[in-house]
């Protein structure tokens, strides 16, 4: 079966500190993965996808950059946070591109910006 | 305009009562697809319903069903007989066809969501 892991599950960081945000996927191969960022009582916004090994690309203009070293990585980063980069972080993937394949997500990761 | 909206920040219903969150979509694509997720306080979110724009029947899964009407552009979540576990934040999203260096892809959008209480 497959599972899909994300931490830290929390993290409180102040304000200009580096981030670094770690989504990796098991029992699968080449799996699309994805990026979401959720504000409080917001829905999901994406910030990044990929759909192999090197290849990402941004949604939106932001402080945050994505990196994928390996089939099933997929790395959330950030070298100076800002407030706004505060809120909690997903992590999906799936099989392939189609209308009709659903996402899963991971637990995500809460980030708190002082 | 708003892709997909859900009107109803927030709904109650009694334990074993039925409850319908609405969600409207809008798109000029002919094919696309209707996605539910539930996101409990921990905060994962687990997909639970999807219905193909092509479809002839509404979908079911469980006590979850999806009312679709095409021509409104509605996507409606019927949760049956609701139980204290149903109390979440629930999601619908849109998955509509694109391209990402010519692999076809396609691109979620949810909506802002609606908080779902279920009363003893």
């Amino acid at each position: 079966s497959q599972t899909i892991h994300q931490w830290p599950a929390t993290l409180v960081q102040p304000v200009g500190s580096p981030l670094s945000l770690e989504c990796t996927v098991e029992g699968t191969s080449n799996p699309n993965l994805y990026w979401y960022r959720q504000a409080a009582g917001r829905g999901l916004q994406l910030l990044f996808y990929s759909v192999g090994i090197g290849q990402i690309s941004s949604e939106v203009p932001q402080n945050l950059s994505a990196s994928r070293p390996q089939d099933r990585q997929f790395i959330l980063s950030s070298k100076k946070l800002l407030l706004s980069d505060s809120g909690f972080y997903l992590c999906a993937w799936e099989w392939e591109a189609g209308l009709y394949n659903e996402q899963f997500f991971g637990p995500g990761t809460r980030l708190t910006v002082l | 305009a708003q892709k997909i909206t859900q009107t109803q920040p927030g709904m109650f219903v009694q334990e074993k009562e039925a409850v319908t969150l609405d969600c409207t979509y809008d798109t000029s694509d002919p094919s696309y697809g209707l996605f539910w997720y539930k996101q409990p306080s921990s905060g994962e979110m687990i997909f639970l319903i999807y219905q193909g724009s092509y479809d002839q029947q509404n979908a079911t899964e469980g006590r979850y069903s999806l009312n679709f009407q095409k021509a409104r552009k509605s996507a409606n979540l019927v949760i049956s007989a609701s139980q204290l576990g149903d109390s979440a934040m629930y999601f619908c999203a849109m998955r509509e066809a694109s391209n990402a260096g010519g692999t076809s892809y396609g691109k979620l959008t949810f909506g802002q969501g609606t908080i779902l209480t279920v009363h003893p």
